[in-house]
Protein backbone atom coordinates (compact mmCIF):
# COMPACT_ATOMS: atom_id res chain seq x y z
CA UNK A 1 0.00 0.00 0.00
CA UNK A 2 1.41 3.35 -0.87
CA UNK A 3 1.65 5.91 2.26
CA UNK A 4 0.71 9.70 1.89
CA UNK A 5 2.72 11.55 -0.67
CA UNK A 6 3.30 15.22 0.03
CA UNK A 7 5.34 17.29 -2.24
CA UNK A 8 7.88 19.36 -2.37
CA UNK A 9 10.05 18.74 0.90
CA UNK A 10 11.43 21.86 1.43
CA UNK A 11 10.20 25.45 0.29
CA UNK A 12 12.35 28.69 1.18
CA UNK A 13 10.58 31.87 0.28
CA UNK A 14 10.72 35.46 1.75
CA UNK A 15 7.86 37.24 3.80
CA UNK A 16 4.96 38.26 1.76
CA UNK A 17 5.09 35.50 -0.75
CA UNK A 18 2.87 32.58 -1.63
CA UNK A 19 3.17 29.18 -1.51
CA UNK A 20 1.24 26.10 -2.08
CA UNK A 21 1.83 22.19 -0.74
CA UNK A 22 0.10 19.23 -2.49
CA UNK A 23 -0.92 16.11 -0.75
CA UNK A 24 -2.17 12.76 -2.12
CA UNK A 25 -3.85 10.56 0.60
CA UNK A 26 -3.37 7.03 0.96
CA UNK A 27 -5.84 5.15 -1.65
CA UNK A 28 -9.41 4.51 -0.12
CA UNK A 29 -9.22 7.09 2.80
CA UNK A 30 -11.99 9.52 3.38
CA UNK A 31 -10.20 11.71 5.69
CA UNK A 32 -7.42 14.25 5.18
CA UNK A 33 -5.24 16.33 7.41
CA UNK A 34 -2.94 18.85 7.05
CA UNK A 35 -1.11 19.66 10.44
CA UNK A 36 1.48 22.48 11.00
CA UNK A 37 4.63 21.44 13.53
CA UNK A 38 6.72 24.01 14.44
CA UNK A 39 10.09 23.24 15.69
CA UNK A 40 10.26 21.01 19.14
CA UNK A 41 6.37 21.23 19.12
CA UNK A 42 3.40 18.72 18.64
CA UNK A 43 2.01 18.90 15.40
CA UNK A 44 -1.43 21.36 15.65
CA UNK A 45 -4.07 20.60 13.31
CA UNK A 46 -5.02 23.00 10.92
CA UNK A 47 -8.17 21.78 8.60
CA UNK A 48 -9.78 18.33 8.44
CA UNK A 49 -11.99 16.74 5.14
CA UNK A 50 -14.23 14.33 5.31
CA UNK A 51 -14.09 13.25 1.65
CA UNK A 52 -14.18 16.76 -0.20
CA UNK A 53 -15.89 18.58 2.46
CA UNK A 54 -14.87 20.48 5.75
CA UNK A 55 -14.60 18.92 8.92
CA UNK A 56 -12.87 21.48 11.35
CA UNK A 57 -10.98 24.20 10.00
CA UNK A 58 -11.74 26.14 13.28
CA UNK A 59 -7.39 26.51 13.99
CA UNK A 60 -6.41 27.66 10.35
CA UNK A 61 -5.70 31.55 9.84
CA UNK A 62 -8.13 31.95 6.99
CA UNK A 63 -6.99 35.34 6.40
CA UNK A 64 -3.78 33.79 4.66
CA UNK A 65 -4.84 29.98 4.68
CA UNK A 66 -6.78 28.45 2.34
CA UNK A 67 -7.23 24.37 1.44
CA UNK A 68 -9.01 22.41 -0.87
CA UNK A 69 -9.92 19.43 -1.62
CA UNK A 70 -11.38 18.56 -5.00
CA UNK A 71 -13.10 15.31 -5.73
CA UNK A 72 -12.41 14.03 -2.68
CA UNK A 73 -8.64 12.85 -3.47
CA UNK A 74 -5.81 15.21 -3.22
CA UNK A 75 -5.42 18.06 -1.53
CA UNK A 76 -3.57 21.68 -1.49
CA UNK A 77 -2.65 24.03 1.00
CA UNK A 78 -1.94 27.74 0.27
CA UNK A 79 -0.57 30.01 1.90
CA UNK A 80 -0.65 34.00 1.18
CA UNK A 81 0.71 36.01 1.91
CA UNK A 82 3.54 34.40 4.35
CA UNK A 83 4.72 35.60 7.59
CA UNK A 84 7.94 34.98 9.54
CA UNK A 85 6.31 32.68 11.82
CA UNK A 86 4.83 30.36 9.01
CA UNK A 87 7.90 28.63 9.77
CA UNK A 88 7.08 25.13 10.15
CA UNK A 89 6.75 21.33 8.53
CA UNK A 90 3.56 21.52 7.08
CA UNK A 91 2.42 17.63 7.37
CA UNK A 92 -0.39 15.93 5.22
CA UNK A 93 -2.43 12.80 7.22
CA UNK A 94 -4.94 10.30 5.97
CA UNK A 95 -7.18 8.16 7.58
CA UNK A 96 -10.24 5.71 6.77
CA UNK A 97 -13.59 7.17 7.77
CA UNK A 98 -14.70 6.61 11.23
CA UNK A 99 -14.09 7.61 14.76
CA UNK A 100 -10.41 6.97 16.17
CA UNK A 101 -8.86 5.75 13.27
CA UNK A 102 -4.85 5.98 12.82
CA UNK A 103 -3.85 8.38 10.75
CA UNK A 104 -1.00 7.92 8.61
CA UNK A 105 1.52 10.47 8.03
CA UNK A 106 3.20 11.74 5.13
CA UNK A 107 7.33 13.23 4.79
CA UNK A 108 5.84 16.63 5.41
CA UNK A 109 6.86 19.61 3.79
CA UNK A 110 9.69 21.43 5.73
CA UNK A 111 8.98 25.63 4.76
CA UNK A 112 11.19 28.27 5.78
CA UNK A 113 10.21 31.95 5.04
CA UNK A 114 13.28 34.58 5.38
CA UNK B 1 -10.90 21.31 26.92
CA UNK B 2 -8.23 18.17 26.12
CA UNK B 3 -4.02 18.30 27.01
CA UNK B 4 -1.36 15.52 26.63
CA UNK B 5 1.44 16.07 28.30
CA UNK B 6 4.92 14.60 27.91
CA UNK B 7 7.05 16.05 30.87
CA UNK B 8 10.40 14.59 29.71
CA UNK B 9 11.75 16.39 26.81
CA UNK B 10 15.20 14.07 26.02
CA UNK B 11 16.03 11.28 27.16
CA UNK B 12 19.70 9.95 27.05
CA UNK B 13 20.49 6.00 26.95
CA UNK B 14 23.08 3.47 26.27
CA UNK B 15 22.21 0.34 23.51
CA UNK B 16 20.78 -2.28 25.61
CA UNK B 17 19.13 -0.31 27.95
CA UNK B 18 15.49 0.14 28.96
CA UNK B 19 13.29 3.00 28.60
CA UNK B 20 9.83 4.52 29.34
CA UNK B 21 8.25 7.15 27.97
CA UNK B 22 5.54 9.08 29.76
CA UNK B 23 2.16 10.23 28.90
CA UNK B 24 -0.17 12.05 31.25
CA UNK B 25 -3.49 13.10 29.33
CA UNK B 26 -6.64 15.01 30.17
CA UNK B 27 -10.27 15.27 29.26
CA UNK B 28 -13.53 15.09 30.47
CA UNK B 29 -14.70 12.05 27.96
CA UNK B 30 -15.46 8.82 29.13
CA UNK B 31 -14.39 8.03 25.51
CA UNK B 32 -11.75 8.34 23.85
CA UNK B 33 -8.53 7.05 22.12
CA UNK B 34 -4.97 7.19 22.31
CA UNK B 35 -1.66 6.85 19.95
CA UNK B 36 1.67 6.83 20.55
CA UNK B 37 2.99 7.71 17.29
CA UNK B 38 7.50 7.90 16.36
CA UNK B 39 9.08 10.62 14.46
CA UNK B 40 12.43 9.80 13.28
CA UNK B 41 14.74 12.32 12.05
CA UNK B 42 13.50 12.01 7.99
CA UNK B 43 10.78 13.73 9.75
CA UNK B 44 7.50 11.14 8.82
CA UNK B 45 5.18 10.11 11.90
CA UNK B 46 4.90 7.15 12.00
CA UNK B 47 1.70 5.08 13.78
CA UNK B 48 2.90 2.63 16.52
CA UNK B 49 -0.12 1.82 18.55
CA UNK B 50 -4.10 2.84 19.33
CA UNK B 51 -5.62 2.24 22.69
CA UNK B 52 -9.09 2.96 22.96
CA UNK B 53 -10.74 3.63 26.49
CA UNK B 54 -12.38 0.60 27.34
CA UNK B 55 -9.56 -1.27 26.78
CA UNK B 56 -7.17 -1.01 29.90
CA UNK B 57 -5.28 -4.34 29.00
CA UNK B 58 -1.29 -3.57 28.30
CA UNK B 59 0.01 -4.33 25.38
CA UNK B 60 3.59 -5.74 23.55
CA UNK B 61 4.88 -6.26 20.34
CA UNK B 62 8.22 -7.00 20.21
CA UNK B 63 10.62 -4.95 22.56
CA UNK B 64 7.68 -2.00 22.34
CA UNK B 65 5.03 -2.94 25.16
CA UNK B 66 2.39 0.11 26.39
CA UNK B 67 0.84 0.58 30.17
CA UNK B 68 -2.46 1.97 30.03
CA UNK B 69 -3.75 3.23 33.32
CA UNK B 70 -7.14 5.19 33.71
CA UNK B 71 -6.85 5.80 37.42
CA UNK B 72 -3.69 7.92 36.96
CA UNK B 73 -4.46 8.98 33.22
CA UNK B 74 -1.29 7.62 31.82
CA UNK B 75 0.14 5.74 28.78
CA UNK B 76 3.48 4.52 29.06
CA UNK B 77 5.79 3.38 26.50
CA UNK B 78 8.37 1.18 27.31
CA UNK B 79 11.27 -0.23 24.80
CA UNK B 80 12.99 -2.60 26.43
CA UNK B 81 16.70 -3.47 24.89
CA UNK B 82 16.66 -0.27 22.91
CA UNK B 83 18.91 0.25 19.72
CA UNK B 84 20.11 3.12 17.80
CA UNK B 85 17.53 2.80 15.92
CA UNK B 86 14.98 3.77 18.08
CA UNK B 87 16.41 7.25 18.16
CA UNK B 88 13.67 9.37 17.68
CA UNK B 89 10.77 12.01 18.93
CA UNK B 90 7.85 9.72 20.19
CA UNK B 91 4.55 11.53 20.52
CA UNK B 92 1.54 10.77 22.95
CA UNK B 93 -1.73 11.72 20.92
CA UNK B 94 -5.82 11.98 22.11
CA UNK B 95 -8.96 12.06 20.01
CA UNK B 96 -12.06 12.35 22.00
CA UNK B 97 -15.46 11.75 20.79
CA UNK B 98 -16.94 14.84 19.09
CA UNK B 99 -13.95 15.97 17.69
CA UNK B 100 -13.79 14.19 14.51
CA UNK B 101 -10.88 12.29 15.26
CA UNK B 102 -8.69 15.52 15.80
CA UNK B 103 -5.47 14.53 17.26
CA UNK B 104 -4.12 16.48 20.55
CA UNK B 105 -0.64 15.81 20.88
CA UNK B 106 1.93 16.37 23.37
CA UNK B 107 4.88 18.11 22.90
CA UNK B 108 6.74 15.15 22.33
CA UNK B 109 9.76 13.02 23.98
CA UNK B 110 13.18 12.65 22.14
CA UNK B 111 14.91 9.65 22.77
CA UNK B 112 18.43 9.23 21.95
CA UNK B 113 20.09 5.95 21.61
CA UNK B 114 24.25 5.33 21.90
CA UNK B 115 26.47 2.97 21.43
Amino acid sequence: EAGVAQSPRYKIIEKRQSVAFWCNPISGHATLYWYQQILGQGPKLLIQFQNNGVVDDSQLPKDRFSAERLKGVDSTLKIQPAKLEDSAVYLCASSRQGYGQPQHFGDGTRLSIL
Amino acid sequence: AQKVTQAQTEISVVEKEDVTLDCVYETRDTTYYLFWYKQPPSGELVFLIRRNSFDEQNEISGRYSWNFQKSTSSFNFTITASQVVDSAVYFCALSVTGTASKLTFGTGTRLQVTL
